[in-house]
């Protein structure tokens, strides 16, 4: 299947500073990028939908001033962690969906999620 | 009521036995099913999508019942390797539409 990348990986910072963490897919080209969070034992929870070239949708509850999301190219959306606070410590994981990938029986083509292998934030 | 549902468990088996989860959604327009599977620390895998005739992959099949709204997947045989989180995802009507995620059920198998 399709493949996202994240980096870093892993980051781990004082309280204040700013964490940028990217996201690219390496052999599709992306329209649509999502941005989670999960805390332990707690599902994903949907932050954002970055779309390229415009601006992000940003769900209920997620402050776009703190989690800024640029989606320049069609292979690549960072997400940056503005201020990072402890309580934003977290495992930050992305998705894409390739346009042009398969599609399911009875559904519009392009509907698989592709993840990355998530970003893990610990901030002191 | 959430938009997605699913029993936390864990659901604690001895390897070999068959377990299966539901999962239910709360709206009726909703197009695409998909199960994932999330080992401890890293990000989730596409383990199957559910059509709503059916399918089976191997140990591992998916039912959907658009009339009572829920998804189920059904492990045989289950293996030490299938230990992980199940999650469900429902997204909606198009392409564009929002992708909600279950909460996820733990699954142990033990030996």
């Amino acid at each position: 299947g399709a493949v996202v990348s994240q980096h870093p990986s892993w980051v781990i910072c004082k309280s204040g500073t700013s964490v940028k963490i990217e996201c690219r897919s390496l052999d599709f080209q992306a329209t649509t990028m999502f941005w989670y969070r999960q805390f332990p034992k707690q599902s994903l929870m949907l932050m954002a939908t970055s779309n390229e070239g415009s601006k992000a949708t940003y769900e209920q509850g997620v402050e776009k001033d703190k989690f800024l999301i640029n989606h320049a190219s069609l292979t690549l959306s960072t997400l940056t962690v503005t201020s990072a606070h402890p309580e934003d410590s977290s495992f930050y994981i992305c998705s894409a969906r390739d346009p042009l990938g398969p599609g399911l029986a009875g559904g519009p083509t392009g509907e698989t999620q592709y993840f990355g292998p998530g970003t893990r934030l610990l901030v002191l | 009521r959430k938009e997605v549902e699913q029993d936390p468990g864990p659901f604690n088996v001895p390897e070999g036995a068959t377990v299966a989860f539901n999962c239910t959604y709360s709206n009726s327009a909703s197009q695409s099913f998909f199960w994932y599977r999330q080992d401890c620390r890293k990000e989730p895998k596409l383990l199957m999508s559910v059509y709503s005739s059916g399918n089976e992959d191997g140990r591992f099949t998916a039912q959907l019942n658009r009339a009572s709204q829920y998804i189920s997947l059904l492990i045989r045989d289950s293996k030490l390797s299938d230990s992980a989180t199940y999650l469900c995802v429902v997204i909606g009507y198009s392409s564009a539409s929002k992708i909600i995620f279950g909460s996820g059920t733990r699954l142990s198998i033990r030996p």
